[in-house]
């Protein structure tokens, strides 16, 4: 039981390259989310899938975007990466709404845009 | 927006002592988190809780809602016990708000 599984780990990209970020688990989950981590501030959501076929924004969405491929599978997108979204991402998972029941991480992807 | 502050940002503490880790927040909220940043930077879920009292194992996790004031306790305290501890609460949105995490570090 793998839990919840993002790729890659670490990423370096120029300014205006994009990327993926790609999130899997296999607990069955409906809800996931992409959360960002930036030193001396808390977890900010990005933009979070209450159930495989919607999105909705979160806290900070500019510059990215997200697709819910199916229920396992949740990918965050950097179309034109930018210094500011230099960070390390999560993606989380959990069988409820995401404001209830435990949360599942994974182990997190960080990511420098130079 | 709920504002979350815990406190201390940093604690150092020797092997067997007994550890408080606080958060406060503003709004009203319906459930409050505790969550472990490992230094790896893998995040797992400790408690989630409403009301009272939880403990598991040497962990101890408190909320007063009407203070809006949650503790984190750890007894007989341990070098594996190092990480970055996060609180996060549920308020009248459906986000969750966290806190900016408290690093702790125990010396053997």
């Amino acid at each position: 039981n793998a839990g919840v599984t993002q790729t890659p780990k670490f990423q370096v990209l120029k300014t205006g390259q994009s990327m993926t970020l790609q999130c899997a688990q296999d607990m069955n989950h409906n809800s996931m989310y992409w959360y960002r981590q930036d030193p001396g501030m808390g977890l900010r959501l990005i933009y979070y899938s209450a159930s495989e076929g919607t999105t909705d924004k979160g806290e900070v969405p500019n510059g990215y975007n997200v697709s819910r491929l199916n229920k396992r599978e949740f990918s965050l997108r950097l179309e034109s990466a930018a210094p500011s979204q230099t960070s390390v991402y999560f993606c989380a998972s959990n069988s409820r709404g995401h404001t209830t029941g435990e949360l599942f991480f994974g182990e997190g992807s960080r990511l420098t845009v130079l | 927006k709920n504002e979350v502050e815990q406190s201390p940002q940093n604690l150092t503490a020797q092997e067997g002592e007994f550890i408080t880790i606080n958060c406060s927040y503003s709004v009203g909220i319906s459930a409050l988190h505790w969550l472990q940043q490992h230094p790896g930077g893998g995040i797992v879920s400790l408690f989630m809780l409403s009301s009272g009292k939880k403990k598991h194992g040497r962990l101890i996790a408190t909320i007063n809602i009407q203070e809006k004031h949650s503790s984190l306790h750890i007894t007989a305290s341990h070098p594996r016990d190092s990480a970055v501890y996060i609180c996060a609460v549920r308020g009248s949105a459906r986000q969750l708000t966290f806190g900016s995490g408290t690093q702790l570090t125990v010396l053997p």
